[in-house]
């Protein structure tokens, strides 16, 4: 089965505190994808990935950076978090038609 | 613009009835579509996609209209375990990029 593993579940962190999630695929997937979701708003795209280095914005990449230095690896990096980044922030990565969701970041920002 | 919109609900029926949802998405050019369930406080987790001639998987059913521009799920039988948020994904040919979720709709299932 694959496996997106994200490390961090639930974290409480303070305003302008460097943020780090990590994400890690176990299936050599290509492509990874950092989401929030938010009451109302449904998932959204923060930024996404298809390869080792390279990376794209998504809808709403504002106060969010990303890595992608391994291929099985994408982190998501809020350099300045901010009480508004407080938020459920799901990693997925993808191959063929499917999805596969890691179990989700759940951040607050006090 | 990459617009999905669903009822967001909820849906209250007892166990044992049917329920259908549907989504109605903008872009006539998407070409991929799924259901997504989700647990409250959990990940999405794929239920179905949906193909053109419909598609069938126990208690499930999913259609598509073209035409109409709108994904449908039809759950009969309903349990207690289908309550969840149900949520329609929809994307374009030209990749993971273009995936548009809908913001969901949610079912409640009483005894």
């Amino acid at each position: 089965d694959v496996k997106v593993t994200q490390s961090s579940r639930y974290l409480v962190k303070r305003t302008g505190e460097k943020v780090f999630l990590e994400c890690v695929q176990d299936m050599d997937h290509e492509n990874m994808f950092w989401y929030r979701q938010d009451p109302g708003l449904g998932l959204r795209l923060i930024y996404f990935s298809y390869d080792v280095k390279m990376k794209e914005k998504g809808d709403i990449p504002e106060g969010y950076s990303v890595s992608r230095e391994k291929k099985e690896r994408f982190s998501l990096i809020l350099e300045s978090a901010s009480t508004n980044q407080t938020s459920m922030y799901l990693c997925t990565s993808a191959s063929g038609n499917t999805i596969y969701f890691g179990e989700g970041s759940w951040l607050t920002v006090v | 613009r990459k617009e999905v919109e669903q009822d967001p609900g909820p849906f209250n029926v007892p166990e044992g009835a049917t329920v259908a949802f549907n989504c109605t998405y903008s872009n006539s050019a998407s070409q991929s579509f799924f259901w997504y369930r989700q647990d409250c406080r959990k990940e999405p987790k794929l239920l179905m996609s949906v193909y053109s001639s419909g598609n069938e998987d126990g208690r499930f059913t999913a259609q598509l209209n073209r035409a109409s521009q709108y994904i449908s799920l039809l759950i009969r039988d309903s349990k207690l375990s289908d309550s969840a948020t149900y949520l329609c994904v929809v994307s374009l040919a030209s990749g993971y990029s273009t995936l548009t979720f809908g913001k969901g709709t949610m079912l409640l299932v009483s005894p």
